[in-house]
């Protein structure tokens, strides 16, 4: 149980373009979701957490117009980065948690965007 | 705000040796703790998790973490190690932001683990 799903795992696309990643939780309800980035040979960090039908709350840095996070159904919400530019390339991965277990997130397995 | 210290950056141990790697955080209240491991090209896996109850915890793949409330410590332990178990390893600790706020996950900054055969 608790499976999160990531769609696409890899993107590429072109400098300005927009991009949008899914993360569903495939088996349980998630109240709460998490975005967190990822550079090479570094730590998760946090961007957003956002709950089911209210607006994310962005961490301290975070564009949150070039970071576009919806959180519409208890089952997915979706990150779409609007005017992509290479130094946005990175690894992003989403978590979720239940509204009955708080203390633990479970991962998707990350989607790794390259903007050319 | 809570961090989460890993002292070493990259550990590097020969086939069948003992590995410790080190966790601490600064967080005056209930903690939750847990380690993941993200193998190369790979996503993030829950080695094990502490909440609550025995401060040794056993995980998968041969791991076990020994929480230690007086120290503000979680290490990370194998007795023997293997050439599969090159990864990065992140210690995280869960936590309220505030009395009554929300929980916030940390992550400490990874260990990179090579094996060598």
């Amino acid at each position: 149980g608790a499976v999160v799903s990531q769609h696409p795992s890899w993107v590429i696309c072109k400098s300005g373009t927009s991009v949008k990643i899914e993360c569903r939780s495939l088996d349980f309800q998630a109240t709460t979701m998490f975005w967190y980035r990822q550079f090479p040979k570094q730590s998760l960090m946090l961007m957003a957490t956002s709950n089911e039908g209210s607006k994310a709350t962005y961490e301290q840095g975070v564009e949150k117009d070039k970071f576009l996070i919806n959180h519409a159904s208890l089952t997915l919400s979706t990150l779409t980065v609007t005017s992509a530019h290479p130094e946005d390339s990175s690894f992003y991965i989403c978590s979720a948690r239940t509204a009955k277990v708080i203390y633990e997130q479970y991962f998707g397995p990350g989607t790794r965007l390259t903007v050319t | 705000a809570q961090s989460v210290s890993q002292h070493n950056h990259h550990v590097i141990l020969s086939e069948a040796a003992s590995l410790e790697l080190g966790c601490n955080y600064s967080y005056g209240g209930t903690v939750n703790l847990f380690w993941y491991v993200q193998y190369p090209g790979q996503h993030l896996q829950l080695l094990l998790k502490y909440f609550s109850g025995d401060p040794l915890v056993k995980g998968i793949k041969g791991f076990e973490a020994e929480f230690i409330k007086s120290k503000f410590s979680f290490n990370l332990r194998k007795p023997s190690v293997q050439w599969s178990d090159t990864a990065e390893y992140f210690c995280a600790v869960n936590a309220r932001t505030t009395g009554a706020g929300s929980y916030q996950l940390t992550f400490g900054k990874g260990t990179k683990l090579s094996v060598i055969p």
